[in-house]
């Protein structure tokens, strides 16, 4: 079964640029989040879906940030324009969400580093 | 506020066993969790922890007392692979998961 994938890899920009971020989930999850990552630290939720709707955005700063989820499979993650303090590394999860454990599974991130 | 405390670094010997400590203040409590993070990688799912107790799963085994709030991850006979950091995270009562920062583990000859 294929994990979550996600692309680019690895990003580089100048400040004030656009950059976007895509993200597959696993097959069959429903559940699908975005987080961002900073060295020494754990992971921060900025974004969940379920299906395709966003149900916890809290975290997502608007003013520059926006997402969606078409059709509740694949998801995008835009940054317009990105800032110095935007260079993180950008982590999709995806889950079943069904009563239980509902596991979180991640793909390998993409590094972002804004100049 | 919700809070998941960790040892920042700890360093352990190939061979031996290792015990890294999560302690946890959160509103409410549906779940814990463990990940095994490599430097430049995804977290990868460990354990999870749900009720009191001990969860054994080969090498690995977690405990978690709710009472506490407090749980350990316990890696036996220790591999240079496990040099990583190891994430704790608590879902909570809105069913969202609090990150602690992790604890770098150094595994050394």
């Amino acid at each position: 079964e294929a994990g979550v994938v996600q692309s680019p890899r690895y990003k580089i920009i100048e400040k004030k640029q656009p950059v976007a971020f895509w993200c597959n989930p696993i097959s069959g999850h429903n559940t699908l989040y975005w987080y961002r990552q900073n060295l020494g630290q754990g992971p921060e939720l900025l974004i969940r879906y379920e299906n395709e709707e966003a149900v916890d955005d809290s975290q997502l700063p608007k003013d520059r940030f926006s997402a969606e989820r078409l059709k509740g499979v694949d998801s995008t993650l835009k940054i317009q324009p990105a800032e110095l303090g935007d260079s993180a590394v950008y982590l999709c999860a995806s889950s079943l969400r069904t009563s239980g454990q509902d596991t979180q599974y991640f793909g390998p991130g993409t590094r972002l580093t804004v100049l | 506020g919700q809070n998941i405390d960790q040892p920042t670094e700890m360093t352990a010997t190939e061979g031996a066993i290792v015990q890294i400590n999560c302690t946890y203040q959160t509103s409410g409590f549906n779940g814990l969790f463990w990940y095994q993070q490599h430097a430049g990688e995804a977290p990868t799912f460990l354990s999870y922890n749900v009720l009191d107790g001990l969860e054994e799963k080969g090498r690995f085994s977690s405990f978690l007392s709710r009472s506490k709030g407090y749980s350990y991850l316990l890696l036996k006979e220790l591999q240079m692979k496990d040099s990583a950091s190891y994430l704790c995270a608590v879902r909570d009562q809105n069913y969202q998961l609090i990150w602690g920062a992790g604890t770098k583990l150094i595994i050394k000859p």
